[in-house]
Formats: structure tokens, sequence, C-alpha cells
């Protein structure tokens, strides 16, 4: 399995509403990433896990809550959102060998209402 | 934060012809790489080229690497429209972090 999947594709929220966003891999990466990508901008670094222990936290609001249950597993979990939260939230992996590229899910389009 | 700017912003070339990318970063790096990324979904890895080496081939994508000038480029031969995407430049740093920052990017439209 060389695939990282993001559940659900398409997601529409509240600001009132609690969510979460699903990443999961098999591929034994022991490093997971969410990034927040705008409209024609490139991907922003948002939270990185490391060994399953959270590494680093781009200074993301609280509203954006990452949870790693376990090796294979990342979760964002969201809570009062603003309407300009509204992104595509991307995860992605990597084996944390300084060699590989990084494998990315195919995304989660969020819009928050 | 962004880790630089890549340029051409845009680029419209015919099927057939070249496309050449530009990437510029700020600070030290581990290695570089480049993604595509097709209409706002995931990101793809093309390429990874490390910071002690200077020019790198896969198929028909060469990739420089000039760490004096913290540049990079991006050559995509003998286009096709299927290569029609956004194309980012991405780092890893020399820290012990371990993540990737990306560059503003370059949309590649190729007309058939």
């Amino acid at each position: 399995d060389t695939e990282v999947t993001q559940t659900p594709k398409h997601l529409v929220m509240g600001m009132t509403n609690k969510k979460s966003l699903k990443c999961e891999q098999h591929m034994g990466h022991r490093a997971m990433y969410w990034y927040k990508q705008k409209a024609k901008k490139p991907p922003e670094l948002m939270f990185v896990y490391s060994y399953e222990k959270l590494s680093i936290n781009e200074s993301v609001p609280s509203r954006f809550s990452p949870e790693c249950p376990n090796s294979s597993l990342l979760n964002l979990h969201l809570h009062a959102l603003q309407p300009e939260d509204s992104a595509l939230y991307l995860c992605a992996s990597s084996p944390r060998d300084r060699g590989s590229g990084y494998t990315f899910g195919s995304g989660t389009r969020l819009t928050v209402v | 934060s962004q880790q630089g700017e890549e340029d051409p912003q845009a680029l419209s070339i015919q099927e057939g012809e070249n496309a050449t990318m530009n990437c510029s970063y700020k600070t030290s790096i581990n290695n570089l790489q480049w993604y595509r990324q097709n209409s706002g979904r995931g990101l793809v890895h093309l390429i990874l080229i490390r910071s002690n080496e200077r020019e790198k081939h896969s198929g028909r994508l060469r990739v420089t690497l000039d760490t004096s000038k913290k540049s990079s480029s991006l050559l995509i031969t003998a286009s096709r429209a299927a290569d029609t995407a956004s194309y980012f430049c991405a780092t890893e740093g020399m820290d012990s972090s371990y993540k990737l920052i990306f560059g503003s990017g370059t949309r590649l439209l190729v007309r058939p």
C-alpha cells in the first residue's frame, strides 16, 4: 500500500459544528503532516507528528486540534471554525530519511458556512 | 510560512515544447523536491535532489540545483497536454525537524 487516504473528500460545516478529518497510511512512515492550502496558493504547514508525538505546531489556532492515535492514523479535529478556514486540507507522510519524497493524500475540501 | 518564490507564476506552451520553471529559496537546505498538483487535489512527488547534487534526471524531467545562488530549476522536455498542472518546489532544512516548506508554485498550461 503506497497511498495516504483522507476522508471525507468534501465537508461543509457550520461555524458552531464539530467535525474531524481523518488520514491513514500503511507505509510504515513515522512522520505525518497536516497542510492547509487556499486556492492558487502553496500548501502551508500546520502540524508535524514524528513517532506519534506532536513535534511542530506552526502557530495554528486552537480551533484546529490534531491527534495521532497510532502510527497509521492522523486526525484533525475542527471546532468553531470561521469562513476564512475554508480550504483544502492535505495530509502527508514521510519515512523521515531525508532521501524520499513525501506522500500526499488527495485532500479534504472544507467549506465553513 | 513560504520558503521562496517560483517563476514564472504561470507558463503557457505548445505541446512538444520544453517547459522550464525556476525556484529560489531562502535558507540552507538538506534537499529540494518538486511536486505536481492537478486541479487543486493531492500533490505528487516528482523528484528529489540533495544539497550535494547539482543535477538529476528522471524520464522527461531534469532538475538542477545551485546552492550558492539558493536556486533550482525544473525542465520538462517534450511536454504533453497531460503535463498541465501546478508545479511546486519544496525544501527540507538542515535542522532536526522533518518538514517540507513549499515555494509559491508555477501554473503550467500545455496547449494541444
